[in-house]
């Protein structure tokens, strides 16, 4: 079956530093990946999309600047917080599809950002 | 602009009680419409999904019929159980840039 890990789980990281996160789509080609970021109300914000071979497309109120992403092949995703503080906390969660045109997306567990 | 409404907060169920979530998109032409499923500590798992007028989606015992004239997608199911206690979401696909937007979520509790 498909299935995303994604690392770290939880990172704990003082104001003004830096975290990076990793997302391994496992027994399927990740053509597209949707970061996201979880509010601990649990709504969702997409952060940007990522395809192989394409731009990447940042949502308003997200830079590449702030959160630089990286999809080198079709099984692997990595995006870092830059100058993380307070308003940057929450479940960053990765969602990856199989084809572009499908809404249907696999998520990993996410990596939880806490700033202190 | 393009966006999903669902049934806010909280529903607070009995084991075997009638569920539903209320589900109203606002988009052009024929998006194609999702539920998803959050589960504690878990990322979102796709629960099925529904791309034409009429169609009915279903998956667990849940299921939803996309409805083009009211632009909803209920997610309905006739007997919860405790294990179905979980965080879930409307989404739909936006063709044009290939993106899923989600609505805000609804925590279902179920009490057993």
């Amino acid at each position: 079956g498909a299935l995303v890990y994604q690392y770290p789980r939880r990172t704990i990281c003082k104001s003004g530093t830096s975290m990076r996160m990793e997302c391994q789509a496992v027994g399927f080609q990740a053509t597209s990946v949707a970061w996201y970021r979880q509010s601990p109300q649990k709504t969702f914000e997409l952060i940007a999309l990522s395809t192989v071979n394409s731009a990447i497309k940042y949502e308003q109120n997200f830079t590449q600047e702030k959160f630089p992403i990286s999809h080198p092949n079709l099984s692997f995703s990595s995006m870092t917080v830059l100058n993380a503080y307070l308003e940057d906390r929450g479940l960053y969660l990765c969602g990856a599809r199989k084809e572009l045109n499908t809404g249907q997306l696999y998520f990993g567990e996410g990596s939880k950002l806490t700033v202190l | 602009g393009d966006s999903v409404t669902q049934t806010e907060g909280q529903v607070a169920l009995s084991e075997e009680d009638f569920l539903t979530i209320h589900c109203n998109y606002s988009a052009s032409g024929y998006p194609a419409l999702f539920w998803y499923v959050q589960y504690p500590g878990e990322g979102p798992q796709f629960l099925f999904r529904a791309s034409r007028d009429k169609e009915k989606g279903s998956s667990r015992g849940f299921e939803a019929t996309y409805d083009k004239g009211t632009t909803s997608f209920h997610l309905r199911k006739a007997s919860v159980q405790e294990s179905d206690s979980a965080v879930y979401y409307c989404a739909f696909y936006d063709t044009n840039a290939y993106k899923v937007i989600f609505g805000k979520g609804t925590h279902l509790h179920v009490l057993p």
